[in-house]
């Protein structure tokens, strides 16, 4: 069925450096979704986007759909001990479903 | 507004009973969906609904039961717990379906289940 990969599982980084996690589906997608849960939390709504190459930016994160609206990325510039916790995308499948990423785990060093 | 909210947040069975999760929204949305999250394995949908007596199956259906009955309330019923079905359990309800401009998510706080 239609799969939406994401990597990397896990990254480390020291607080300072860049992040970044990709999103890949075996399907087009009509958008795409970014939620960030913090440990022990529930997810929660960071942006949706929708257009072939769009990019958004909000504060240090900045949000690209893929131009075939098969991938996506989020990158975090000089990552801060706020920004821990699992990052997932999401898109819709042909059923009209949310099917999620495994996310990407992202712990931060001060 | 409370959002979504989920009871109970923490609940411990042994194999073979019957327990109902409770999820209720008042933001007025007509999606609503159940995920379970298990470690390194993301949010796999359970069943979800796109209104008040409709209701249909996600990746992983079995051994939960669902219904619909208003738009508010989205009850999962576990019908004979089972050690697999240890897990946290999330609600989400969001305006539109998932393909629509309105399909931001809006997750519950959890239940954490515990199955002996």
């Amino acid at each position: 069925g239609q799969q939406v990969m994401q990597i990397p599982q896990y990254q480390h980084v020291q607080e300072g450096e860049d992040f970044t996690t990709y999103c890949n589906s075996s399907t087009t997608l009509s958008n795409i979704q970014w939620y960030k849960q913090r440990p022990g939390g529930h997810p929660v709504f960071l942006i949706q986007l929708v257009k072939s190459g769009e990019v958004k930016k909000q504060k240090r994160l900045t949000f690209q759909f893929g131009e075939a609206k098969k991938n996506s990325s989020l990158h975090i510039t000089a990552t801060q001990t706020t920004d821990v916790g699992t990052y997932f995308c999401a898109g819709p499948t042909n059923a009209g479903k949310s099917t999620f990423g495994d996310g990407t785990t992202l712990t931060v060093k001060p | 507004n409370a959002g979504v909210t989920q009871t109970p947040k923490f609940q411990v069975l042994k194999t073979g009973q019957s327990m109902t999760l409770q999820c209720a929204q008042d933001m007025n949305h007509e999606y609503m969906s159940w995920y379970r999250q298990d470690p390194g394995m993301g949010l796999r949908l359970i069943h979800y609904s796109v209104g008040a007596g409709i209701t249909d199956q996600g990746e992983v259906p079995n051994g939960y039961n669902v219904s619909r009955s208003t738009t508010e309330d989205f009850p999962l019923r576990l019908l004979s717990a089972a050690p697999s079905q240890t897990s946290v359990y999330f609600c989400a309800s969001s305006k539109g379906i998932a393909a629509s401009s309105y399909n931001e998510q809006f997750f519950g706080p959890g239940t954490r289940l515990t199955v002996l």
